[in-house]
């Protein structure tokens, strides 16, 4: 079974500061990847997805990811911090199931707060 | 797209009584998903429609739990005899037919309150 793994469940940076956001998988096959965000009172929203064209892959709002298959790792970026980046953040990796039914797994979440 | 859309945005009941939650998916989406938050987690994945059929239940959906997607439109979750555990955000999502690398829409969600 696929699993994801976010290894800090806060984050807290300054404004115009680097983010970070650090994930790592487990796959028994090449997986697909993701990151979501949820911001308050608001639907989860997707930031990007890994689909193995290219290991950088750049989402909305500034945010990036690198897929590194040594690592197990799928961690995300932005260069500069932003208030309204302020959420909480869920890399998730998609899954088969039963019936070749679809899933995704969702890690336990990082919650990012962005200091003035 | 209009998004998918859940209803109702907030439910309180008593604990005992059955409620129903539905869900209208992005029209042309054939997957309608069901996923359950509770607080400070991760969102746990409830069950799969591929058109009108369930294709999967997780344990975590107990005989209490139903779920229905009739004629492959949207979806309803019925909880019977509510405990206080079931408290929680209720999150449908929908996608598109494709690989493991198709997006999922999700809705704003449902938020149950058992008191």
């Amino acid at each position: 079974a696929q699993s994801v793994t976010q290894l800090d469940s806060h984050v807290s940076v300054s404004e115009g500061t680097p983010v970070l956001l650090r994930c790592n998988y487990s796959s028994s096959y090449s997986p697909s990847l993701f990151w979501y965000v949820q911001h308050p009172n608001k639907g989860l929203q997707l930031l990007l997805k890994y689909t193995s064209a290219a290991t950088l892959v750049k989402g909305i709002n500034g945010f990036e990811a690198e897929f590194k298959k040594s690592e197990t790792s799928f961690h995300l970026t932005k260069p500069s911090a932003h208030m309204s980046d302020a959420a909480e953040y869920f890399c998730v990796v998609s899954d088969l199931g039963v019936d070749s039914s679809y899933k995704l797994i969702f890690g336990s979440g990082t919650r990012l707060l962005v200091r003035p | 797209d209009t998004g998918v859309s859940q209803d109702p945005r907030h439910k309180i009941t008593k604990r005992g009584q059955n409620v129903t939650f539905r869900c209208d998916p992005i029209s042309e989406h054939n997957r309608l998903y069901w996923y359950r938050q509770t607080l400070g987690q991760g969102p746990e994945f409830l069950t799969y429609f591929q058109n009108e059929a369930q294709l999967e239940k997780s344990r975590l959906l107990s005989d209490r739990f139903s779920a229905e997607r009739p004629k492959g439109s949207f979806s309803t979750l019925e909880i019977q005899r509510t405990e206080q555990g079931d408290s929680a955000m209720y999150l449908c999502a929908s996608s598109r037919v494709g690989g493991l690398n198709t997006e999922a829409f999700f809705g704003q969600g449902t938020r149950l309150t058992v008191v």
